[in-house]
Parts: structure tokens; sequence; C-alpha cells
């Protein structure tokens, strides 16, 4: 799977099926995990995201879950669909300061191609 | 419609030739930020501002300058650009200002610099 500062290029699903798509971490110290959808030629969009109190957390078709103990996170796809082509991002949030603000790294990105 | 605009879209320069890439929002957001997205990089960050005349610098702001006059513009400046910003360039904003959670993004600025 994905790792923060790794890259995994691909993955294919059959449209219909289910897709995961996985992602590591390495701050423990992290408390914030979000997911973004890049298609070609666009900036990337929010999915879905989760706090570090959250082991799962689901959107319209989307559901993220959170392992804090092996630092993984993953991103579920429910019956994918052609749209869902792109590729897909995680990123892990660390607050730097006292006043709260927070550092966000990305990782690479894994591309998902949906099989008709 | 709630966007981020950047303007341009596509860019060829050359090195030493200064430039600007604007960036808009019209969300009334706090948090903006510029990113830099490179082929087995990811996005990084290279400025971010929490308010009007409040900027920091992310990971990779050497040869990069910005302001924050208005709330809405967030602009990107090159003031002699190199061959190594080629890239491809995102601004971002954001609703928290302490957060730079369920960042905006903008459709992207590609810049090649000769």
């Amino acid at each position: 799977g994905e790792s923060v500062g790794l890259h995994l290029p691909t993955l294919s699903v059959q449209e219909g099926d289910n897709s995961i798509i996985n992602c590591a971490y390495s701050n423990s110290a992290s408390d914030y995990f979000i997911w973004y959808k890049q298609e070609s030629g666009k900036g990337p969009q929010f999915i879905i995201d989760i706090r570090s109190n959250m082991d799962k957390r689901q959107g319209q078709r989307v559901t993220v879950l959170l392992n804090k103990t092996v630092k993984h996170l993953s991103l579920q796809i429910a019956a994918t669909q052609p749209g869902d082509s792109a590729v897909y991002f995680c990123a892990e949030g660390d607050r730097i300061s006292n006043f709260g603000n927070e550092k966000l790294t990305f990782g690479t990105g894994t591309r998902l191609t949906i099989i008709p | 419609e709630a966007q981020v605009t950047q303007n341009p879209r596509y860019l060829i320069t050359v090195t030493g030739k200064k430039l600007t890439v604007t960036c808009s929002q019209n969300m009334n957001h706090e948090y903006m930020s510029w990113y830099r997205q490179d082929p087995g990089l990811g996005l990084r960050q290279i400025y971010y501002s929490m308010n009007v005349e409040v900027t920091d610098k992310g990971d990779v702001p050497e040869g990069y300058k910005v302001s924050r006059k208005e709330k809405r513009n967030f602009p990107l400046i090159l003031e002699s650009p190199s061959p190594n910003q080629t890239s491809l360039y995102f601004c971002a904003s954001s609703l928290g200002f302490t957060r730079a959670e369920k960042l905006f993004f903008g459709s992207g600025t590609q810049l090649s610099v000769l």
C-alpha cells in the first residue's frame, strides 16, 4: 500500500467491485488524517477525514479505517464506478504550534483505475 | 460557486524572469496555502497564511515569496525563477485558520522554467 513518502503507482479494480487503498504513516503524533482524490487535470478534492480518537468513519460509498497500533490508514470505496478513476492521496496532520495550526504531510498517491 | 481560482493555468518562462501566480478564493476562508506537486514527491507546502498579513514558511519556501494583503487573495511570487521550480503548483484554502483540514484546491498552474 501507499506510504507517506513512498509511491504505489496503480491499483486496478473491476467496475462494481470494492476498492481498498492503503496508506502507512510514520508519525505517531499525527492526530488527523485525510483522503483526497485528484482527477486528471484537476486539483485534489476532499473525500473524507478522521481524527485519531476514532478508528472508522463512513461517508457516501467511502469508509476510512484507522489503525493506530500499526500506523495504517485505508480508504474503502464501495461499488466502484468509472468516475472513481483518479489518484488518491492520504495526508496526516500534526499540530505544530500552540495556536493549533496543523501541518499536513501528503503521501505520493495511488492511481486507481476502474476497469469497465 | 465556491472555488479557488488560480491564474494562469499554464506558464512557460525563462530563468530569472520574475513572475506571479495569482490565487483567489470566494469562500471567506481564513487559511490559504501554496503547494507544489512533483512526481514521486507528492504535495509539498511552500508557504501558508492563517490570516491577512500573517504568512509563514512551509517545507520548501526557498525561491518563493507570498503576500496576504486581502483575505481573498494569496499570490505566489517567483522573483528569479530557476529550472528546479518547474512544477505543478496548487493554491488551497480552508475555513479554519488553525487547521489545514478540508482544503479546497485550485485547478493548478503548470509552470515550466527554461
